[in-house]
């Protein structure tokens, strides 16, 4: 069976900061590993994804992600956060089955 | 491209009645789609996977005769919460995928259902 920990319900951090919000994972066979933002009352909008090749990924509005096997990590990162980043971000694992397994998500609360 | 909508975005119905929800990809046919239920501030709980023209696969604990899904086409999926009550007041969030070899899956924006 596949789990994702995300280990920081919350955090907060100053505008300009940077941030690093963890992911860890578990499972048996390979997996595609996902970082997903949602801002309020919204569905879901993929930010990045991991399938195979570089284990550094970069996506979108300037967050990034690296793929750890040996430390079954995928924290995702962000050299300088902005106000409108601020938003509930989830982490997700799918193996060859069609099924996402999320995480509980993390709360980023970006302050001026 | 990959949008998928969702509709309606909210709705407020009384204890006892049906409501429907549609979720279509309006850029891509989706062979498989996704009904997810969301709580306040947690994460997403898969309900069940539709593949178009099949029935659809429930997880376990979600009761398919009170959340009928209905895949008839490539590009609409329906959700159907039948004789809705308080406790069913939830984010119903859908998502679909297209093709063989896409593990990315593209999120609806959400449906806020309220049952009085």
């Amino acid at each position: 069976a596949q789990s994702v920990t995300q280990l920081d319900s919350q955090v907060p951090v100053f505008e300009e900061a940077p941030v690093e919000l963890r992911c860890n994972y578990s499972s048996s066979v390979s997996v595609y590993l996902f970082w997903y933002v949602q801002y309020p009352n919204q569905g879901l909008q993929l930010l990045l994804k991991y399938l195979s090749g570089s284990t550094l990924v970069k996506g979108i509005n300037g967050f990034e992600a690296e793929f750890n096997k040996s430390q079954t990590s995928f924290h995702l990162r962000k050299p300088s956060v902005h106000i409108s980043d601020t938003a509930e971000y989830f982490c997700a694992v799918s193996s060859n089955t069609d099924k996402l397994i999320f995480g509980t998500g993390t709360r980023l609360q970006v302050f001026p | 491209g990959a949008v998928v909508s969702q509709h309606p975005s909210r709705v407020i119905c009384k204890s006892g009645t049906s409501v429907k929800i549609e979720c279509r990809s309006l850029d891509f046919q989706a062979t498989t789609m996704f009904w997810y239920r969301q709580f306040p501030k947690q994460s997403l709980m898969l309900m069940a996977t539709s593949n178009e023209g099949s029935k659809a696969t429930y997880e376990q604990g979600v009761e398919k005769d009170k959340f009928l899904i209905n895949h008839a086409s490539l590009t609409l999926s329906t959700l159907t919460v039948t004789s809705a009550h308080p406790e069913d007041s939830s984010f119903y969030i859908c998502s679909a995928k297209g093709g063989q070899g896409l593990y990315e899956q593209y999120f609806g924006p959400g449906t806020r259902l309220t049952v009085t």
